[in-house]
């Protein structure tokens, strides 16, 4: 079963717009993390947020926060005031702890969601 | 040099070569990953090093042999290579400190392989 759902193969926001890109994911593990991360056409995959199961809040950082509905085992990113620069494909991952309690990171990683910002 | 630097970067080779891609960390992590990146598929991971022993190896056929010599590099050997495995191929790092605490992976630029 796939445990990282990006239902949106490509999304358009007009630049200085807010955009949502979704992420659903599937873990019976009460520990894990969630994570964004922004791949350009060079191909670098750059580290955007980070969410953990237990947090209470939701996680920003900068134009960048993490809408997470835990009942329903969603972690959507929100880019607000998008720019020209922000057109890139997004990944959604997860790490789950591995059984007993090891934090070396496996991730699982979504499909990916291109998104094209127009001027 | 800051960050996870790979080398090369674009790598064209035959299916009789040997090469060997190579990763350095500067970020004083201890874990490395290699994962590979094919057209319209999700990244798959490939091995984890953490303290450089390797502690995960996901099916991934014997041609792919990787080597971590210390918590700085990373090497992946490529010998007798398939047009399949042609794809980009990441390396990351993390501090993983067996406490449970998840840190986030930093990924290099990737080197692009093209089996020929």
């Amino acid at each position: 079963a796939q445990k990282i759902t990006q239902t949106q193969p490509g999304m358009f926001v007009q630049e200085k717009e807010a955009v949502t890109l979704d992420c659903t994911y599937d873990t019976s593990d009460q520990s894990y993390g969630l994570f964004w991360y922004k791949q350009p056409s060079s191909g670098e995959m750059i580290f955007l947020i980070y969410q953990g199961s237990y947090d209470e809040q939701n996680a920003t950082e900068g134009r960048y926060s993490l809408n997470f509905q835990k009942a329903r085992k969603s972690a959507n990113l929100v880019i607000s005031a998008s720019q020209l620069g922000d057109s890139a494909m997004y990944f959604c991952a997860m790490r789950e702890t591995n059984a007993g309690g090891t934090s070396y990171g496996k991730l699982t990683f979504g499909q990916g969601t291109i998104l094209t910002v127009h001027p | 040099e800051t960050g996870v630097t790979q080398t090369p970067r674009h790598l064209v080779m035959g299916m009789t070569n040997k090469k060997s891609l190579k990763c350095e960390q500067h970020l004083g992590h201890n874990a490395m990953y290699w994962y590979k990146q094919s057209a319209k598929k999700p990244l798959e991971l490939m091995f984890v090093y953490s303290l450089e022993e390797r502690v995960e190896n996901n099916s991934v056929p014997s041609r792919f042999s990787p080597e971590c010599p210390n918590s700085s590099h990373l090497f992946l050997h490529l010998h007798t290579l398939q047009p399949e495995d042609s794809a980009l191929y990441l390396c990351a790092s993390s501090q993983d400190t067996g406490t449970g605490i998840i840190y986030e992976q930093y990924f290099g630029p990737g080197t692009r392989l093209t089996v020929t």
